[in-house]
């Protein structure tokens, strides 16, 4: 089985501080990992994924993640928060081995507010 | 189409009526999918269909609910005799890719479904 988890229901920060959305992640073999973005009344929208490589992924709007396989991580950063950032962020996971087809586990979602 | 469209955004049906909801997807998407979202929650995977073949229909909660997809382009969703707790938005996301799972989704803006 897999799963997701955000431990932070919501993040705060400073407009122009760097801005870290955790999450970590269970699969029994390698796994696929995504970062989307909600904004209200939207659906998801995608932002950056891993694959296999470097275990630093540049996303859209200026996000990056880093996929750390021993802490079995991947958070979300910015190095400078927008207050147009603020939305609500969901990681999610699907394990390489696991199939044929491309079932994915979401996490719970965190919600970031950049403070002006 | 430039994205996936659902429809009707928002829908009310008091306890015991059936409804049903309506996915475009992107174009030529091989993939389509079907989640659920509880208010507060990550999306919930329902069913995943290969073009007009249904894969997975492993998330439906009951069998209350169905969905088609007959030609391989439109889907509906559709849930008999419906509940106070199959409220939830219903998300329809999309993929070029058939198999793999490190292909991103793209999502409609969801269906807001509230059973009075």
């Amino acid at each position: 089985a897999q799963s997701v988890a955000q431990p932070e229901d919501q993040v705060n920060v400073a407009e122009g501080n760097p801005l870290t959305v955790k999450c970590t992640y269970s699969v029994s073999g390698n796994p696929y990992l995504f970062w989307y973005v909600q904004y209200p009344n939207r659906g998801l929208q995608f932002l950056l994924k891993y694959i296999t490589g470097d275990n630093l992924v540049k996303g859209s709007y200026g996000f990056e993640a880093e996929f750390n396989k021993s802490q079995t991580s991947f958070h979300l950063k910015k190095p400078s928060a927008l207050v147009s950032d603020s939305a609500l962020y969901f990681c999610a996971v699907r394990d390489m081995n696991s199939g044929g087809y491309q079932k994915v586990t979401f996490g719970t979602g965190t919600k970031l507010q950049v403070i002006p | 189409g430039a994205g996936v469209s659902q429809s009707p955004r928002y829908k009310v049906a008091k306890r015991g009526q059936d409804v049903a909801l309506r996915c475009d997807p992107i174009s030529g998407h091989v993939s389509l999918f079907w989640y659920q979202q509880a208010l507060g929650q990550g999306p919930e995977f329902l069913t995943y269909f290969q073009n007009e073949a249904q894969l997975d229909k492993s998330g439906l909660p009951s069998d209350r609910f169905f969905a088609e997809r007959p030609e391989g382009s439109v889907s509906t969703l559709k849930i008999q005799r419906t509940q106070q707790e199959d409220s939830a938005v219903y998300l329809c996301a999309s993929s070029s890719v058939p198999t793999g799972g490190w292909e991103e989704q793209y999502f409609g803006p969801g269906t807001r479904l509230t059973v009075t």
